[in-house]
């Protein structure tokens, strides 16, 4: 079975910091990786997510991770941080080539950016 | 924008009840999937559900659960007789099927399900 590590539980940085969340997964086959968002009082949004190729992944909001395979980590990173960055971050994975997968979660980072 | 929903946000139930918990997924999408996050736990996978069977559950998944597809659009779980520690944050997903290629999981707002 699979299993996600985040070693940040709690970040706290200011507007305009870069930001870099740590996430290593285990698991003997390959993975599709993901990495999601949850801002107060709203859903799980996926943020990013790499199945294969390129291993540097932009996604949504500036953020960007990249996979490295012989470390089995996938880092989630953004230059500059805004203060609406403020959220809950989970890294996720699956086996790779199934449709139906259920997910493995990290237990998320909590951001929070001062302004 | 589609969107999957839940109902109801909040459920509150006496220990050894049953419960029913809802979900619309996204009208065009085949897989269905349910988790739970345990206040202060990570997000844990329950089960997914494909052609109308379960494809994969994990060891949380015992028998007092379980999942129906009932009409073609709702998605239930049933906790058969709750626990105490069935109380948690319910997330339903769904993801559209692309010939064997993994799409995205989009997630509902949650219902959480307090257990007395």
């Amino acid at each position: 079975a699979q299993s996600v590590s985040q070693h940040n539980h709690h970040v706290i940085l200011s507007e305009a910091a870069s930001l870099e969340l740590g996430c290593n997964y285990s698991y003997g086959g390959t993975v599709n990786l993901f990495w999601y968002v949850q801002y107060p009082g709203q859903h799980l949004q996926l943020l990013l997510k790499y199945f294969s190729g390129d291993p540097l992944v932009k996604g949504i909001k500036g953020f960007e991770a990249e996979f490295i395979k012989s470390k089995f980590s996938f880092n989630l990173r953004k230059p500059s941080v805004q203060w609406s960055d403020t959220a809950e971050y989970f890294c996720a994975v699956n086996p790779s080539g199934g449709g139906a997968d259920g997910l493995t979660f990290g237990k998320g980072t909590h951001l929070i950016i001062q302004p | 924008e589609p969107e999957v929903t839940q109902t109801p946000s909040h459920q509150v139930t006496q220990m050894g009840q049953e419960v029913i918990l809802r979900c619309v997924p996204i009208s065009n999408h085949l897989y269905f999937y349910w988790y739970r996050q345990i206040l202060g736990q990570k997000v844990e996978f329950l089960v997914s559900f494909y052609n109308n069977e379960i494809s994969e559950k994990s060891e949380i998944f015992d028998d007092q659960f379980s999942v129906e597809r009932p009409d073609g659009s709702n998605f239930t779980l049933k906790i058969r007789s709750t626990k105490l520690e069935d109380s948690a944050m319910y997330f339903c997903a769904s993801a559209a099927s692309a010939g064997g290629y993994y799409n995205e999981q989009f997630f509902g707002p949650g219902t959480r399900l307090t257990v007395l």
